[in-house]
C-alpha cells in the first residue's frame, strides 16, 4: 500500500523557516517524480513544486520561487520541502503527493500544518 | 500563474447528472490535453478521479467523466450519490513543468 506521511509542521514567526519531511512507502519512491501542494485554511489547492526522480530537474511556483526548495533522498524514502522567508501567506497545510503521468497526482499524504503568525 | 476559473459552487439531486467547469488560457487548459481532477472531502486529502482530461485511474467509478473544448475542461458526475458531495479541483499543465489548480468548487447533493 502506497503510503505518504508528512512531518515537520509547526508554528513559525513571519521571515522564519521550517523544513517538512515527507515519508514514502509501498513503492519503488526512486522511481517518481513527486510533488508539493498546500492549502491555505478553508482555501484552495495550490501546487507549488515538483521534483523528478533523482532531484536533477526541480520546478516551483512563482509565489515560492527563491525561498523554498525541494530535494529528496532516495536512500531515504524521503522528500523535503526547505521553506525559508516565510510570510503570513504561507500559511497551508503542505501535502506532498506522488506523480501521475507528470501531470497530476495519485497518492497523497495527509497533510502537515504550517502556521505562520508573530 | 492565475488560478483556473471554477464555479464556487454545483447542486444536483439524487441520480441526477451534474457538471463541473475549468476555464483556464491557450497557455495551460487549451494548449495541452494534461487537465486532471481532484475530489477532496472536508478534512481529507484530494483523491485523483480524471486524469489527462478524460482518463479515469483504477478504482475510480464510470460515473465520472471528464471532456474538453478549446480552454474549458469540464467534469461530469451522472448518477449523483449522497457520497460525492465534496469540493472539485481541477489541474492543468502550463508548460515549463508547471501545473496550475482551479479554485474548486464544492459540490452539493441536495
Amino acid at each position: 500500500e502506497v503510503q505518504l506521511v508528512e512531518s515537520g509542521g509547526a508554528l513559525v514567526q513571519p521571515g522564519g523557516s521550517l523544513r517538512l519531511s515527507c515519508a514514502a512507502s509501498g513503492f519503488t519512491f526512486s522511481g517518481y517524480w513527486m510533488h508539493w501542494v498546500r492549502q491555505a485554511p478553508g482555501k484552495g489547492l495550490v501546487w507549488v513544486s515538483r521534483i523528478n526522480s533523482d532531484g536533477s530537474s526541480i520546478t516551483y511556483a512563482d509565489s515560492v520561487k527563491g525561498r523554498f526548495t525541494v530535494s529528496r533522498d532516495n536512500a531515504k524514502n524521503t522528500l523535503y520541502l526547505q521553506m525559508n522567508s516565510l510570510t503570513l501567506e504561507d500559511t497551508a497545510v503542505y501535502y506532498c503527493a506522488r506523480d501521475f503521468s507528470h501531470t497530476a497526482s495519485d497518492s497523497w499524504g495527509q497533510g502537515t500544518l504550517v502556521t505562520v503568525s508573530s | 500563474q492565475s488560478a483556473l476559473t471554477q464555479p464556487r459552487s454545483v447542486s444536483g439531486s439524487p441520480g441526477q447528472s451534474v457538471t463541473i467547469s475549468c476555464t483556464g488560457t491557450s497557455s495551460d487548459v487549451g494548449a495541452y490535453n494534461y487537465v486532471s481532477w481532484y475530489q477532496q472531502h472536508p478534512g481529507k486529502a484530494p483523491e485523483l478521479m480524471i486524469y489527462e482530461v478524460s482518463k479515469r485511474p483504477s478504482g475510480v467509478t464510470d460515473r465520472f467523466s471528464g471532456s474538453k473544448s478549446v480552454n474549458t475542461a469540464s467534469l461530469t458526475i451522472s448518477g449523483l450519490q449522497a457520497a460525492d458531495e465534496a469540493d472539485y479541483y481541477c489541474c492543468s499543465y502550463a508548460g515549463s513543468q508547471l501545473l496550475i489548480f482551479g479554485g474548486g468548487t464544492k459540490l452539493t447533493v441536495l
